[in-house]
């Protein structure tokens, strides 16, 4: 059974920095893609970023871009958003997806951006 | 970047009646369009992929049609647990980027 599982997430205040991670289970981790998607309370989808199974190819969103880095540990079946200056504008649940197509989703883990 | 407008925002409709949902690109995009539901409180989950493709364990009232820039979501007979959020979506591979249409909702009338 396929399973991902975000951490990370919490109350932070505009400019600081957080560091998510998702672990997955039940698949070869290194054989797909991931991404980040988020979800601002109340709102629609929002694609954050993805990267490729060996890290060679790497999107983010213009609204993160230079402010966010993903990265993943394939040895570690685990996925990573370096999110730093951090905005009220980044409030939302985050999720991490699995493949290029986002087939399967984590239950998210909420980053609340405020002082 | 691709725009993917879908509509209408909300539809009302009763149980057992069809469900029309439209997708829209603003440029034509590959094969790469899926549907998604979502529940509140819930991650969304995969319906259709690749246009057409029924995701695992989708019932057969879920299907997906059309091409180029005009893409559809038809749910033949809604059941109690189908009203909720839908979004289309359209990926890209190289680099890895995901659209996301702003959805609709599907509620009871």
């Amino acid at each position: 059974e396929v399973q991902l599982v975000e951490s990370g997430g919490g109350l932070v205040q505009p400019g600081r920095s957080l560091r998510l991670s998702c672990v997955a289970s039940g698949f070869p981790f290194d054989d797909y893609a991931m991404h980040w998607v988020r979800q601002a309370p109340g709102k629609g989808l929002e694609w954050v970023s993805g990267i490729t199974w060996n890290s060679g190819d790497i999107g983010y969103a213009d609204s993160v871009k230079g402010r966010f880095t993903i990265s993943r540990d394939n040895a570690k079946s685990s996925l990573y958003l370096q999110m730093n200056s951090l905005r009220a504008a980044d409030t939302a649940l985050y999720y991490c997806a699995k493949g290029s197509g986002a087939a399967y989703w984590g239950q998210g883990t909420l980053v609340t951006v405020s002082s | 970047e691709i725009v993917l407008t879908q509509s209408p925002a909300t539809l009302s409709l009763s149980p057992g009646e069809r469900a029309t949902l439209s997708c829209r690109a603003s440029q034509s995009v590959s094969r790469y369009l899926a549907w998604y539901q979502q529940k509140p409180g819930q991650a969304p989950r995969l319906l259709i992929y690749d246009v057409s493709n029924r995701a695992t364990g989708i019932p057969a009232r879920f299907s997906g049609s059309g091409s180029g820039t005009d893409f559809t979501l038809n749910i033949s007979s809604l059941e109690p647990e189908d009203f909720a959020v839908y979004y289309c979506q359209q990926r890209s591979n190289w680099p890895p980027r995901l659209t996301f249409g702003g959805g609709t909702k599907v509620e009871i009338k």
